[in-house]
């Protein structure tokens, strides 16, 4: 069974920094892209990032995150990682992983409220 | 960027009757490859979203067969053929063919 299990969401300041992980298991990891797709509370879905298969040497990102976001992945840990830098009001959201280029399965989601 | 655009935002639907979304992207959604990556998503209340259509028409595994997807080019449709009450939730469509990837805004669809 496919599983997705995000952490390191939480409450940080505007401008702050905080990474988020997501813990893959029921496939092979390394054979797939994983996407970051947030939702903002009461809003609609919003794609942000996609790290390639493999050793990850394509990254895609939203314009609203470049150059503020990174996307990476440890195959050895079979996890996904999304480093969000100068974090404002506005990227207060639950983050959810997703699997593939067609994002066929999708994480429960870690939640990172930005607010002082 | 590409721009996809659902009607309507909002659909009452009675319970047994049919349901329709509408899908419409800014640019052809044909990839180089032939494919047309448009796939379309349900969230119900409390819960992650899942994907119920891939690349346009294609049902994912377990999902009812009253759901169906058609369209290409630039205009998409999901449709429900008879609505239940486990239907109630909000449904995108998504593109996947060009970056950035990009959702619409959703259908919130409620039982009338």
């Amino acid at each position: 069974e496919v599983q997705l299990l995000e952490s390191g969401g939480g409450l940080v300041q505007p401008g702050g920094s905080l990474r988020l992980s997501c813990a893959a298991s029921g496939f092979t990891f390394n054979n797939y892209a994983m996407n970051w797709v947030r939702q903002a509370p009461g809003k609609g879905l919003e794609w942000v990032s996609l790290i390639s298969n493999g050793g990850g040497d394509s990254s895609y990102y939203a314009d609203s995150v470049k150059g503020r976001f990174t996307i990476s992945r440890d195959n050895s840990k079979n996890t996904v990682y999304l480093q969000m830098n100068s974090l404002r009001a506005d990227d207060t959201a639950i983050y959810y992983c997703a699997r593939h280029t067609t994002i066929d399965y999708w994480g429960q989601g870690t939640l990172v409220t930005v607010s002082s | 960027d590409i721009v996809m655009t659902q009607s309507p935002l909002s659909l009452p639907v009675t319970l047994g009757q049919p349901a329709s979304i509408s899908c419409r992207s800014s640019q052809s959604l044909v990839h180089s490859d032939g494919n047309t990556y448009v796939h379309w998503f349900q969230q119900r209340p409390g819960q992650s979203p899942r994907r119920l259509i891939n690349k346009v028409s294609n049902r994912d595994s377990g999902v009812p067969d009253r759901f169906s997807g058609s369209g290409s080019d630039t205009d998409f449709t999901l449709t429900i053929s008879r609505v239940e009450a486990e239907d109630v939730g909000v449904y995108y469509c998504m593109q996947a063919t060009h970056w950035p990837r990009a959702f619409g805004q959703g259908t919130k669809l409620e039982i009338k």
